[in-house]
């Protein structure tokens, strides 16, 4: 089982739906949880940490539910901006190494 | 805030040659900086941890001595490709944290896109 394990899509959305991603994790350990997005061929950017009691920042959703182990991410009102390939990252633990899931591939069509 | 920098953002090199790839934090002083290689349609894959003054901690299957990773100060990190050969083609990444927080975010550099003829 991989250690952060994510579908990988493509998720093909029409403009101004809302979309729902969910990523899992192994290490029931583990202490930090972000979303990043990634452009083709360029580098990731972070879009959120997720916090235990959840956290919202403007049309996006991040949730934590440690007792199934997963992260998710919800996209209000999606945007054609908003295709991009989003990666689930965790650390396992108290340092600054991340665990990088394989990423879900989103295309927002018009 | 937060800004990482990579240089050269794209390097061409031939077969045996030796390619060395800078990654800056500009705005801040990066304890722990990360080096990720990224193969098309793939996932970021760690290379390397290096701290400040001490040696690079290398991830299993990756060779120390072909990837010479050098973290001299807290804002500039190195990393050599020795003797590169085409399968050594590739997206180089580099990213840094900076202690305190706790947060462990890591900010990312644009990248270093390296073609191995």
């Amino acid at each position: 089982r991989k250690e952060v394990e994510q579908d990988p899509g493509p998720f093909n959305v029409p403009e101004g739906a809302t979309v729902a991603f969910n990523c899992t994790y192994s290490n029931s350990a583990s202490q930090s949880f972000f979303w990043y997005r990634q452009d083709c061929r360029k580098e990731p950017k972070l879009l959120m940490s997720v916090y235990s009691s959840g956290n919202e920042d403007g049309r996006f959703t991040a949730q934590l539910n440690r007792a199934s182990q997963y992260i998710s991410l919800l996209i209000r009102d999606s945007k054609l901006s908003d295709s991009a390939t989003y990666l689930c990252v965790v650390n396992p633990g108290s340092n600054y190494q991340l665990i990088w899931g394989a990423g879900t591939k989103l295309i927002i069509k018009p | 805030g937060a800004v990482v920098s990579q240089h050269p953002s794209r390097v061409i090199c031939k077969s045996g040659t030796s390619v060395k790839i800078e990654c800056r934090s500009l705005d801040f002083q990066a304890t722990t900086m990360f080096w990720y290689r990224q193969f098309p349609k793939q996932s970021l894959m760690l290379m390397a941890t290096s701290n400040e003054g001490s040696k690079a901690t290398y991830e299993q299957g990756v060779e120390k001595d072909k990837f010479l990773i050098n973290h001299a100060s807290l804002t500039l990190s190195t990393l050599t490709v020795t003797s590169a050969h085409p399968e050594d083609s590739s997206f180089y990444i580099c990213s840094a944290s900076s202690a305190g927080g706790g947060t462990y975010e890591q900010y990312f550099g644009p990248g270093t896109r390296l073609t191995v003829t």
